[in-house]
């Protein structure tokens, strides 16, 4: 079954500040991987996605993400926070099944991004 | 484009009573899901339907919870009798075709809280 654990539920940065929101997952084969991003009273925002290829992915809002399948991770980072990035991140794994199906989306429980000046 | 609509945003009920959930997904989305957000969780799949049919309800508690997507377009979600513990935000998407790397369009979400 698969499994997805965000490190540490609150983050607080400074404005410019690097950001790094940690993920890693569980799961028997290669994952398709997702970041997601609410703010307040608002539905959940795909930020980026990684199916194949490139491990390297890059999202909206300047933030990206790297596949590493040997660490089981899928960290999202952005170089320098605005104010406006403060928001909860969740991190997703759907799986690929025996049955050459997928899963459904596991969300991890979640970072919530403060940002101060 | 018009997002995913959910109505209403905001639910008050006491316990054992009924309530209910309206999604409208993004016009021509085959894949609808509900989802129940609890306070400090991520969103946990109740329901997934593929136009009008279910694909996945392995997840919800079907002694109390009902959903029916008619004519493969807007659903509704029911509660009856309403628990304390399903207080939670719960969340409508949809999506194109429901396949493994396809983006969910979420909605606003209704809040519940039962008393």
């Amino acid at each position: 079954a698969q499994s997805v654990t965000q490190l540490g539920s609150h983050v607080s940065v400074s404005e410019g500040a690097l950001v790094l929101l940690r993920c890693n997952y569980s799961s028997s084969v290669p994952p398709y991987l997702f970041w997601y991003v609410q703010y307040p009273n608002q539905g959940l925002q795909l930020l980026l996605k990684y199916t194949t290829g490139a491990t390297l992915v890059k999202g909206i809002n300047g933030f990206e993400a790297e596949f590493k399948k040997s660490e089981t991770s899928f960290h999202l980072t952005k170089p320098s926070a605005h104010m406006s990035d403060a928001a909860e991140y969740f991190c997703a794994v759907r799986g690929i099944s025996g049955d050459g199906g997928y899963n459904k989306l596991i969300f991890g429980a979640g970072t919530r991004l403060a940002v101060h000046p | 484009e018009a997002g995913v609509a959910q109505s209403p945003r905001y639910k008050i009920i006491e316990k054992r009573q009924s309530v209910a959930f309206w999604c409208n997904p993004i016009s021509g989305h085959a894949t609808l899901y509900w989802y129940q957000q609890i306070l400090g969780q991520g969103p946990k799949l109740l329901i997934q339907f593929q136009n009008n049919g279910v694909v996945d309800d392995s997840q919800l508690p079907k002694d109390r919870f009902s959903a029916e997507r008619l004519k493969g377009v807007d659903s509704t979600l029911k509660i009856q009798p309403a628990k304390l513990e399903d207080s939670a935000v719960y969340l409508c998407a949809s999506s194109s075709s429901g396949g493994a790397t396809d983006t969910q369009y979420f909605g606003p979400g209704t809040r519940l809280t039962v008393l």
